[in-house]
């Protein structure tokens, strides 16, 4: 079945710089993937996804990207602010349930 | 429009007793899936339910069930708790079974702590 993981588990970063996030997928199975933000205490909040047969997508702040050959997947967020800290995990999903990596916790500082 | 209401926000429990946790949907949202949450696994899917019945089952130990209402409220229910079943247990609504990925809105969470 599909296995989504992220690289690393927590990620510092200054306000106002740029992070990325990634997450590394084992097969080509998933019709989209997608990102959520969860916050303390809360529960996790779709960001943003994007189709399999698309290589980058745009929101407000953040980008995410495609590369299906090293089946890699990451989410760019520009000008990074305090209330971005959270935690950030990648799901794919398709003909089956959605399956999610343990996530990353990005911590922004001041 | 109210989200995914969860309830009780925390439980403690103690090993080998049961617990059930309850999931209110979104009104108007007919499918209902849990996911159990830890540190080390992530986010692991557990059950979904639509129309009163279950879709798809996660690898979880037969300990682990649910069930639907009419209503679309749901339950799951644990027995023979173990200290690995401390876990944020999620639940998450959709308008209808396997909806992509917009269709997914998640609630709060049960804390359950097994001691």
């Amino acid at each position: 079945g599909e296995s989504v993981g992220l690289h690393l588990p927590t990620l510092s970063v200054q306000e106002g710089d740029n992070s990325i996030i990634n997450c590394a997928y084992s097969n080509s199975a998933s019709d989209y993937f997608i990102w959520y933000k969860q916050e303390s205490g809360k529960g996790p909040q779709f960001i943003i996804d994007i189709r399999s047969n698309m290589d980058k997508r745009q929101g407000q702040r953040v980008t995410v990207l495609l590369n299906k050959t090293v089946k890699h997947l990451s989410l760019q967020i520009a000008a990074t602010q305090p209330g971005d800290s959270a935690v950030y995990f990648c799901g794919g999903g398709g003909s089956y349930i959605p399956t999610f990596g343990r996530g990353t916790s990005l911590i922004v500082h001041p | 429009k109210a989200g995914v209401t969860q309830t009780p926000r925390y439980l403690i429990k103690t090993r080998g007793q049961q617990v059930t946790l309850s999931c209110s949907p979104i009104s108007g949202h007919r499918s209902v899936s849990w996911y159990q949450q830890t540190p080390g696994q992530g986010l692991q899917f557990l059950f979904e339910y639509f129309s009163e019945t279950q879709r798809n089952k996660g690898n979880f130990p037969g300990r682990f069930s649910g069930r639907q209402f009419s209503n679309s409220r749901s339950e799951m229910n644990v027995s023979t708790l173990e200290l690995g079943d401390s876990a944020l247990y999620l639940c998450a609504s959709s308008l209808s079974h396997n909806p992509g990925s917009y269709g997914y809105t998640f609630g709060s969470g049960t804390r359950l702590t097994v001691v």
